[in-house]
């Protein structure tokens, strides 16, 4: 079985600055995929942004990026110019892709709360 | 976008009765849809695939006779909490894929029983 670690439970970073939010995975497969989502109090889930692990380039989302480390099994997220609108919880999760089709539930970790000082 | 719609956000029912969660994907055919729970200050924990036309899988440790669920259509589950106890109260959350990397969540549903 696949296990998701997010090592921060909680993150406080000014606003305007860089936040790093770490997230390591255990797994034996060869392909998957990776996601950061955003919880915010009305606790809808929002994705961040998303990797397939095929992919060696890392993902960006405008302010967001990932540093996709297949090898150590690291994903971390990047959020550059941090605004107040970011804070909330972040969950690392990890997805097989051998079903296919996309039959594999999410497989999350625990979250780190990101608090922006304003 | 797609949008996955969940219905009701907030529900609170007696112990001993059944509640029904519906989860509606508005915008695409969702041949499977998934269920978690998410306590308090917690992460979200899979429950059950729920796949269009057959039985759902369910993960280990998850009553199937507790936890009702239907797919009746490509658009539709739900989640039905049956014969509730307080331990039951929890944030419901259902979620629907577009393609193996666009998962979409419903706005989740919020149990109580008392």
């Amino acid at each position: 079985a696949q296990t998701v670690t997010q090592s921060q439970p909680e993150m406080s970073v000014q606003e305007a600055e860089t936040v790093t939010l770490s997230c390591t995975y255990d797994t034996s497969e060869s392909d998957y995929y990776l996601f950061w989502y955003k919880q915010p109090p009305s606790r809808q889930m929002i994705l961040v942004i998303r990797q397939e692990a095929y992919k060696q380039q890392n993902a960006t989302e405008n302010r967001f990026s990932v540093n996709f480390q297949k090898a150590a099994k690291s994903f971390s997220l990047k959020i550059s110019d941090s605004q107040l609108g970011d804070a909330a919880m972040y969950f690392c999760a990890y997805r097989s892709a051998f079903s296919g089709g996309g039959a594999d539930g999410l497989t999350f970790g625990k979250g780190t709360h990101l608090i922006i000082q304003p | 976008g797609a949008v996955v719609s969940q219905h009701p956000s907030w529900v609170i029912c007696k112990s001993g009765t059944s509640v029904k969660i519906e989860c509606r994907s508005l915008d695409f055919q969702a041949t499977t849809m998934f269920w978690y729970r998410q306590f308090p200050k917690q992460s979200l924990m899979l429950m059950a695939t729920s796949n269009e036309g057959s039985k759902a899988t369910y993960e280990q440790g998850v009553e199937k006779d507790k936890f009702l669920i239907n797919h009746a259509s490509l658009t539709l589950s739900t989640l039905t909490v049956t014969s509730a106890h307080p331990e039951d109260s929890s944030f419901y959350i259902c979620s629907a894929s577009w393609t193996e990397t666009l998962i979409f969540f419903g706005q989740g549903t919020r149990l109580t029983v008392v």
